[in-house]
């Protein structure tokens, strides 16, 4: 079974700061990696994904995320952080691409931008 | 826009009853995910369709059953409802169709439900 675990389920840094999201995942089969944001009273939307290829992925908004096998992380950060960065932030993880398979979500890291 | 739709998007009702939520994947999606996020349990997986057919089930109670029907809507029937339900349900979709050979698992989320049980 995989799962994810967010270290820090709130983050709070300046305006202007770099941004970093912790995620280490947990899997017996190479993973795929997600990073959703969710904005108040909205769903889920992707900010960047992990298949295959690059370790460095980049995503919307400016944000990024580096997978790193040999320490089972895929964090995410921003080098600058915006007011309208402020949100809710899941890494979540599946097994293999195909459509089919149910993606297990962290407990989420709500983010605050202090301006 | 992710092109799921969910209704009702609010929806206040009392313990014992019973309600159901809609969901309308992306055009083309065959496969609907629904996710229940608390406060307390955070996004939990309930229960996956993959066109028609019910593929993967999470931690969804027996009270809870949903179905997917041919045009590919699905719906979440929630019954004898307690206090503890009130939560935001969220459906998603995933494109396996004709995009088979390019998914990789990422899941379109709606707007969710907003249900609360007084």
């Amino acid at each position: 079974a995989q799962s994810v675990t967010q270290l820090g389920s709130h983050v709070s840094v300046s305006e202007g700061a770099l941004v970093l999201l912790r995620c280490n995942y947990s899997s017996s089969v190479p993973p795929y990696l997600f990073w959703y944001v969710q904005y108040p009273n909205q769903g889920l939307q992707l900010l960047l994904k992990y298949t295959t290829g690059a370790t460095l992925v980049k995503g919307i908004n400016g944000f990024e995320a580096e997978f790193k096998k040999s320490e089972t992380s895929f964090h995410l950060t921003k080098p600058s952080a915006h007011m309208s960065d402020a949100a809710e932030y899941f890494c979540a993880v599946t097994r293999y691409a195909g459509g089919n398979e149910k993606l297990t979500f962290g407990t989420g890291t709500r983010l605050t931008i202090i301006p | 826009d992710s092109g799921v739709t969910q209704t009702p998007k609010h929806l206040i009702t009392a313990t014992g009853q019973r309600v159901t939520l809609r969901c309308s994947p992306r055009s083309g999606d065959l496969s609907v995910y629904w996710y229940q996020q608390s406060l307390d349990q955070g996004l939990q997986f309930l229960i996956q369709y993959y066109n028609g057919e019910e593929r993967a089930k999470g931690n969804i109670l027996e009270r809870f059953s949903a179905q997917q029907f041919p045009d590919l809507h699905s719906e979440l029937n929630l019954s004898s409802l307690e206090l503890g339900d009130s939560a935001l349900y969220f459906c998603a979709s995933s494109g396996v169709g004709v995009l088979a050979g390019t998914n990789t698992g990422e899941l379109f989320f709606g707007e969710g439900s907003r249900l609360t049980v007084l």
